[in-house]
């Protein structure tokens, strides 16, 4: 039983790259989110799906895009990386949201980008 | 403005003592409150949820309470153990959102 899978674990990239962070899941979850993890702050979401074909914008969304034409599958991407989106970035799911808001999130080991 | 708050300072604590970790809040109203273990380079672990209705939540050596009138939720480890090095987390959900507090880090010395 993998749970949430993130990769890669480590990426840099140039200002302007595009690159696409991956996270998969085999535990039947319909609602997957992506967050950011910056030092001192708390985790912000920035983009969630309650089912495929349905995607949501958190409350940090500029500069990622999001598809989900899977249930397994939630890909986030940058489409022009900037020093600002350096972060760890963290795939959570669950069952649905209200399951999640009630009993926990499962969350990947994240990925950690710098962007120079 | 909303906010929510964590000690920033990590905590020190003998091993075998009691770990009392604090989570406070202004300008919510939450239904929920969960709380994660997060370690280094990995992502949160869910612990426990403590509804507002619910002065306390125990599971084996964790104990959560909820204070609605102070804003708080304290988190309680008994009879630490250096394996309970960690930072936690806490996490409102308001609003059918959760909110998310910095997290403070746990030191437990042998």
């Amino acid at each position: 039983n993998a749970g949430v899978t993130q990769t890669p674990k480590f990426q840099v990239l140039k200002t302007g790259q595009s690159m696409t962070l991956q996270c998969a899941q085999d535990m039947n979850h319909e609602y997957m989110s992506w967050y950011r993890q910056d030092p001192g702050m708390g985790l912000r979401l920035i983009h969630y799906s309650v089912g495929a074909g349905i995607t949501d914008q958190g409350e940090v969304p500029n500069g990622y895009n999001v598809s989900r034409s899977t249930t397994e599958d939630f890909p986030l991407r940058l489409l022009s990386a900037a020093p600002s989106q350096t972060s760890v970035y963290f795939c959570a799911s669950s069952y649905s949201r209200t399951r999640g808001l009630n009993y926990g999130y499962t969350f990947g080991s994240g990925t950690r980008l710098t962007v120079v | 403005s909303q906010k929510i708050e964590q000690n920033s300072e990590a905590l020190n604590i003998q091993e075998g003592k009691t770990a009392t970790l604090t989570c406070n809040y202004t300008n919510y109203s939450p239904a929920y409150l969960q709380w994660y273990r997060q370690d280094p380079g990995r992502g949160p672990v869910f612990l426990l949820l403590i509804r507002e209705n619910e002065k306390e939540k125990r599971k084996e050596r964790l104990k959560v309470t909820f204070d609605t009138t102070l804003k708080q939720s304290l988190f309680h480890i008994t009879a630490s153990q250096p394996a309970d090095s960690a930072t936690y987390l806490c996490a409102l959900h308001s609003n059918y959102q959760l909110i998310w507090g910095a997290g403070t880090k746990l030191i437990i010395k042998p």
